[in-house]
Parts: C-alpha cells; structure tokens; sequence
C-alpha cells in the first residue's frame, strides 16, 4: 500500500531550479513528510522533513500544500552532482522503519 | 569514523553457502537499521535495533536471515544457504534519537551477488 505516489523520472536544465512533486493524499495527522535522495551506487542521504510549514535547509526547500496531500521539494540551482533518485517517505516522526519507494529518477543536464 | 561503514563492499557468494556483513553505526547512535535494495528498486526494511535489543524484524524475508548487535553498537546481518533471490545490495543505516526522529545516515552498503 503506497502511501506517495511520484512521478518516475524527471529531467532538469543545470542551474535551474529543480521541482519535484509528491502526492500523499493519504497522510495522517501525525506523520511526517521526509525526503531523501540516492546518487549511484551509494546509500540514500536525508535531505529534509517537515510536518505541515515549509521548510529550508541548505539542500534543499520543502514546501507542503495546506490540506497536506501534497509536497514539493526544490533544490534551488541544480547541478550535475544533483543526478539521483530522490525519495519521498511519509510516516510518523518517532516510527522505526523508513518505507522507501520508488523515486523520482532526477537527471540534471548541463 | 565520521560515518556508517559497512563491509565487505562486495561479496560474491555461491549458492548454499553462509555470508556474514557487518555494519559499523556512527558511534553512540542507538538506532540501528537493515534494508535490502534489489536492483533498480528502493531499499526495503529489514529489522531495526534499539542498542542491542531487536525491536523489529518484520521485513526479513525468511528464517535464513538473522541479525545481531549484541554490544549495541556493531551489527551483523547473517543469510544461511544463500539463494539466488538474495542478490541485492544490503544498506545499514544509523540514527542519534530512538526512531530515527531527524533522519538516517546510509553507508555505502555491501553489494552481495550469489552465483
């Protein structure tokens, strides 16, 4: 049962801002957004998480819709070293098991 | 060390035998994660230590699949008579707060190819 839904490739131009959508229309109240991002042939890195304000970090910006179903988040100037599948992962902030899916497949082009 | 280190980086097993990968978590991190990522998928939950108790270890796939952290720091994630099935890459992740509340740090993971 998944609980995000995005969309499985995305391509962006190098040094424009990089948007990468996620639907989770079937959040609950207590859960968390999360993102993490996977570069090839590495572990996932945590980017950013957030409950109901947008967030900013010096990754990334998350920005999540008021009724919460939806989130995006924005890597301001993309570069090449952005190339990776990012994660969108929803759950409850003190929960023990991370439930990846499978990721927008983000290529920056230069 | 500054991060989660995990080895062997790769491991070609052949079918039937024992393979033992270890996870060195960032040191004083209490939480300790498994997850096994078949190719071109994302990683999948395995089992989850509190220090060196095994809160939960509901995603191994079968009875061959065993892991211990008995100093509550090491791990090891053990598969017996090794199948096919179990080629994947094996990622350990770490956490500062019981739960992973502010996200995980990932090694680089043990890439295992049973032959």
């Amino acid at each position: 049962d998944a609980k995000t839904t995005q969309p499985t490739s995305m391509d962006c131009a190098e040094g424009r801002a990089a948007n990468l959508p996620c639907n989770h229309s079937t959040i609950s109240g207590n859960e968390y957004v999360y993102w993490y991002r996977q570069i090839h042939s590495q572990g996932p890195q945590y980017i950013i998480h957030g409950l109901k304000n947008n967030e900013t970090n010096e990754m990334a910006s998350l920005i999540i819709t008021e009724d919460r179903k939806s989130s995006t988040l924005i890597l301001p100037h993309a570069t090449l070293r952005d190339t990776a599948v990012y994660y969108c992962i929803v759950r409850p902030r003190r929960n023990n098991d991370m439930r990846f899916g499978a990721g927008t497949r983000l290529t920056v082009k230069p | 060390g500054a991060g989660v280190s995990q080895s062997p980086r790769y491991k070609v097993a052949k079918r039937g035998q024992d393979v033992a990968l270890r996870c060195d978590p960032i040191s004083g991190h209490v939480s300790l994660f498994w997850y096994q990522q078949a190719l071109g998928q994302g990683p999948e939950f395995l089992t989850y230590f509190q220090n060196e108790a095994q809160l939960d270890k509901s995603g191994l796939p079968s009875d061959r699949f065993f892991a211990e952290r008995p100093e509550g720091s090491v791990s090891t994630l053990k598969i017996q008579r090794t199948q096919q099935e179990d080629s994947a890459v094996y990622l350990c992740a770490s956490s500062s707060q019981g739960g992973g509340a502010y996200g995980y740090t990932f090694g680089s993971g043990t890439r295992l190819t049973v032959v």
